[in-house]
């Protein structure tokens, strides 16, 4: 059974610029949620997508942004960079509740 | 009141000893309580979880103690080994998401 695929593994992108990550759950799985990791705040929760339809949503301004697709494949977008937007960006999926979360190796991003 | 506290933040054990890791927590609707593994280059993963309503819960090696009275729970590694050197995070469920610890990186010595 193929895990948790995200895809960049890793991004550089520059200060004001946007980046888009991908997310593709394990098969079966309709919920993924996305998280936020770094070495001073540890993880932080971003949103969740369930469907299609985001069911919540985290503390983080409007330039984060997701969606999820009709095969719950997700997306997560990152407006106007900035330099403390660097940080590991996990994805979890899981059938419907945070019982089963499996979590992908994330994408590295650096804003320069 | 959403946040789940952690110790130590890294931990030194030889190897064969207890690693133990704690957490504590205000919110009494948190529901279910697991503990992730991370190795350098991946993400967490599920190591084991308990429920509030019970106060101890054992796999293989790895032990979690809960006190509800208290809100607190800890993780003990028994015969810890180098491979169990990773950073650990524990987490609570609630308001429909897992709320994390800061983590505790732990370094077993051979």
């Amino acid at each position: 059974k193929a895990g948790v695929t995200q895809t960049p593994r890793y991004l550089i992108k520059t200060r004001g610029q946007q980046v888009t990550l991908s997310c593709s759950p394990i098969s079966g799985h309709r919920s993924v949620s996305w998280y936020q990791q770094t070495p001073g705040q540890g993880l932080q929760f971003l949103f969740e997508y369930f469907s299609e339809t985001q069911r919540n949503k985290g503390n983080f301004p409007g330039r984060f942004s997701g969606r999820q697709f009709s095969n719950s494949r997700s997306e997560m977008n990152v407006s106007t960079l900035e330099l403390g937007d660097s940080a590991l960006y996990l994805c979890a999926s899981s059938p419907g509740t945070v019982d089963g979360y499996t979590f992908g190796s994330g994408t590295r991003l650096t804003v320069v | 009141q959403q946040q789940v506290k952690q110790s130590p933040q890294s931990l030194i054990v030889q190897k064969g000893g207890i690693s133990i890791i704690n957490c504590a927590y205000e919110n009494t609707a948190f529901d279910y309580f697991p503990w992730y593994q991370q190795f350098p280059g991946k993400g967490p993963a599920l190591l084991i979880a308990i429920r509030p309503d019970v106060s101890e819960k054992k796999e293989g090696r790895f032990t979690i103690s809960f006190n509800k009275s208290a809100k607190q729970f800890s993780l003990h590694i028994m015969d810890s080994q180098p491979g169990d050197s990773a950073t650990y995070f524990c987490a609570a469920r609630g308001f429909q998401k897992l709320v994390f610890g800061t983590g505790t990186r732990l370094l077993v010595s051979p």
